[in-house]
């Protein structure tokens, strides 16, 4: 059974980096993988995707502040947003990205989430 | 970016009626389009992707159609386990979009 645990802290300060791990268990990293993020009582937001070979894509609007790294001996993934602002209050997903249609690979395995408060 | 369009915010039924949700995109997504569903306090779960495939373990009740621009999940009986918020995602293009959900709430 395929298992994605999120993890870090759960509050930082404005203008300092956001970091998440997402520790993967009960499969091979050799998938697409995706964070994705929930502001409180809101919708979802897609903040980028990376290859098991390291190949990555970003949501434009996070461009020039998110950085998706993983390692594959460890079957951890991990998610830096610097400069944060209130704004980047969310709950913050990692997903397989390991269902595929026409090319395309949708998030099929999800971790619970982690809260992360950007707060003074 | 691609603008997709839920409605309506909420839709009151009562168990074993039928839910239509509706899903509009801002230009031609194809049938690259999911949905998923979401309880309180937990993550999504994929129910549909390519407008009309059920990922695994969806009960038949859950059913999509459209493509193109206009997409519709229909829940055909509505359950107890069913009461929760969709969410659909266009995979067309980058960065993938999802629209602001439709609450099914219990009449």
């Amino acid at each position: 059974q395929v298992q994605l645990q999120e993890s870090g802290p759960g509050l930082v300060k404005p203008s300092e980096t956001l970091s998440l791990t997402c520790t993967v268990s009960g499969d091979s990293i050799s998938h697409y993988w995706g964070w994705i993020r929930q502001p409180p009582g809101k919708g979802l937001e897609w903040i980028g995707w990376i290859y098991y070979s390291g190949t990555t894509k970003y949501n434009p609007s996070l461009l020039s502040r998110v950085t998706l790294s993983l390692d594959s001996s460890k079957n951890k993934l991990s998610l830096k947003l610097t400069s944060v602002t209130a704004a980047d209050t969310a709950v913050y997903y990692c997903a397989r990205l390991g269902t595929e249609h026409s090319g395309r690979y949708l998030a099929d395995y999800w971790g619970q989430g982690a809260l992360v408060t950007v707060s003074s | 970016e691609i603008v997709m369009t839920q409605s309506p915010a909420t839709l009151s039924v009562s168990p074993g009626e039928r839910a239509t949700l509706s899903c509009r995109a801002s230009q031609s997504v194809s049938s690259n389009l999911a949905w998923y569903q979401q309880k309180p306090g937990q993550a999504p779960r994929l129910l549909i992707y390519g407008a009309a495939t059920r990922a695994t373990g969806v009960p038949p009740r859950f059913s999509g159609s459209g493509s193109g621009t206009e997409f519709t999940l229909t829940i055909s009986s509505l359950q107890s386990e069913d009461f929760a918020v969709y969410y659909c995602q266009q995979c067309d293009i980058w960065p993938r979009t999802f629209g602001q959900g439709t609450k099914v709430e219990i009449k």
